[in-house]
């Protein structure tokens, strides 16, 4: 087991690039979840999946964002038309239910995003 | 929506206080975690635990499901426990975090 994995650590981009972050699961965990991280603030919950089926999306997941899980594995998160307000620390997690409601999740180490 | 409150926002501390953390939520949950942000960014799972108590070394954690809070208790500090101490709710499919605590541990 050797935990959730994220690439990149760090993406500095120019303001209205596209950028893609890549998620790898602890594997057999079959929820997938992503978050943002402002400064100061505590993580925000953006989307999740179970397996390859994308649940739930929060309001903060704007038309710019898009996630995918293809083949219920790894996840990307795609942002597009980046904006300074997107800097950001991206979070993701993932969990393997241990019973009805359950789902302890474990995080990566994110990836640090910064808009110019 | 269920709301999170988290205190104190801020606490410094001389290595090898104790020290009480408290998570306040609004609402009924299905579980809760307690969460250690190290300087790096990493979160650190602590605890899982929806109701009851657990310890785990110099950390124990309980949470009164009933009356809607939690508790982390850190005993004999040392620095390397400074960091952001987060709880996060889950309820149905929402997951919501605190706005943390923040530790501060002097040598």
């Amino acid at each position: 087991d050797t935990g959730v994995s994220q690439d990149p650590r760090h993406k500095i981009t120019k303001r209205g690039q596209n950028v893609t972050f890549r998620c790898d699961p602890i594997s057999e965990h079959n929820r997938l979840y992503w978050y943002r991280q402002t400064l100061g603030q505590g993580p925000e919950f953006l989307t999740y999946f179970q397996n390859e089926a994308q649940l739930e999306k929060s309001r903060l997941l704007s038309d710019r964002f898009s996630a995918e899980r293809p083949k219920g594995s790894f996840s990307t998160l795609e942002i597009q038309r980046t904006e300074q307000g997107d800097s950001a620390m991206y979070l993701c997690a993932s969990s393997h239910p241990a019973g009805r409601y359950t789902y302890e999740q474990y995080f990566g180490p994110g990836t640090r995003l910064t808009v110019t | 929506g269920i709301q999170v409150e988290q205190s104190p926002p801020d606490l410094i501390l001389q290595e090898g206080a104790n020290s009480t953390l408290r998570c306040n939520f609004s609402d009924s949950v299905n579980n809760l975690q307690w969460f250690h942000q190290n300087p790096w960014g990493q979160l650190i799972n602590l605890f899982y635990i929806p109701s009851g108590t657990k310890q785990n070394g110099r950390l124990s954690a309980t949470t009164v499901a009933t009356e809607r809070y939690s508790l982390l208790y850190i005993s004999s500090s040392q620095t390397t426990d400074s960091g952001v101490y987060f709880c996060a709710l889950r309820r149905d499919d929402k997951i919501i975090f605190g706005k943390g605590t923040r530790l501060h541990i002097l040598p």
